[in-house]
């Protein structure tokens, strides 16, 4: 595609109940990011993935946070037992390699009830 | 790792002025700094970039300084429009970490 591809749009779940995003990054870029957004915050760096090196996930704030990237392309950023306080925008974004221009998706609102 | 303060949080000018956001880095190994403009509802878009080679990149009514010395980069917008009202981010990132460190944005408003 012509960008980085974000699904869903929109996520309401009940809490305690597991969510899968999806990002779908632009073809040959191998960095892929996560980032999330709370309302009128800054960008919460989640996950970082660069070929096939182990990924840094240093910014996952609990164990209840997981992502793969499979073949290198799409990627999964999942939140188990899903809590109020993950409501947020989950971005992500993808770049040609690390350090150079990052591109973003339009983003997944998730919101917790 | 790397530590990024943007200032100000908040900035209001007259269309037609000059807006200016400031940015500090800590890790002195950074080497590329984008600065990201993100409308409402959208996600972040690089508006210009600068890597620590040069001290000044211009495009348009955008600029980007960076004092490597200091660890500091700033953003100048000269005759705003009110469609340069968002929210503006800076970043660094360097060969060594590669993911961006985002400072914590600026809402600038343009008012006509």
């Amino acid at each position: 595609g012509a960008g980085v591809s974000q699904s869903p749009s929109n996520k309401v779940t009940e809490k305690g109940k597991d969510v899968e995003l999806r990002c779908d990054p632009i073809s040959g870029h191998t960095a892929l990011y996560w980032y999330r957004q709370s309302l009128g915050q800054g960008l919460e760096f989640l996950i970082y993935f660069q070929g096939n090196s182990a990924p840094d996930k240093s910014g996952l704030p609990s164990d209840r946070f997981s992502a793969e990237r499979t073949g290198g392309s799409v990627s999964t950023l999942t939140i188990q037992r899903t809590q109020q306080e993950d409501s947020a925008v989950y971005l992500c974004a993808s770049s040609t390699t690390g350090n150079t221009e990052a591109f973003f998706g339009q983003g997944t609102r998730l919101t917790v009830v | 790792g790397e530590n990024v303060e943007q200032h100000p949080s908040t900035l209001s000018v007259q269309e037609g002025d000059s807006a200016v956001i400031k940015c500090t880095y800590s890790d002195s190994a950074s080497n590329y700094f984008p600065w990201y403009k993100q409308e409402l509802g959208k996600g972040p878009q690089l508006i210009i970039d600068i890597r620590s080679n040069v001290g000044e990149k211009k495009d348009q009514r955008i600029a980007v300084t960076l004092n490597k010395t200091a660890k500091h980069f700033s953003l100048h917008i000269t005759e705003t429009q009110p469609e340069d009202s968002a929210v503006y981010f800076c970043a660094a990132s360097n060969r060594k970490s590669y993911q961006h460190t985002f400072g914590k944005g600026t809402k600038l408003s343009v008012i006509p």
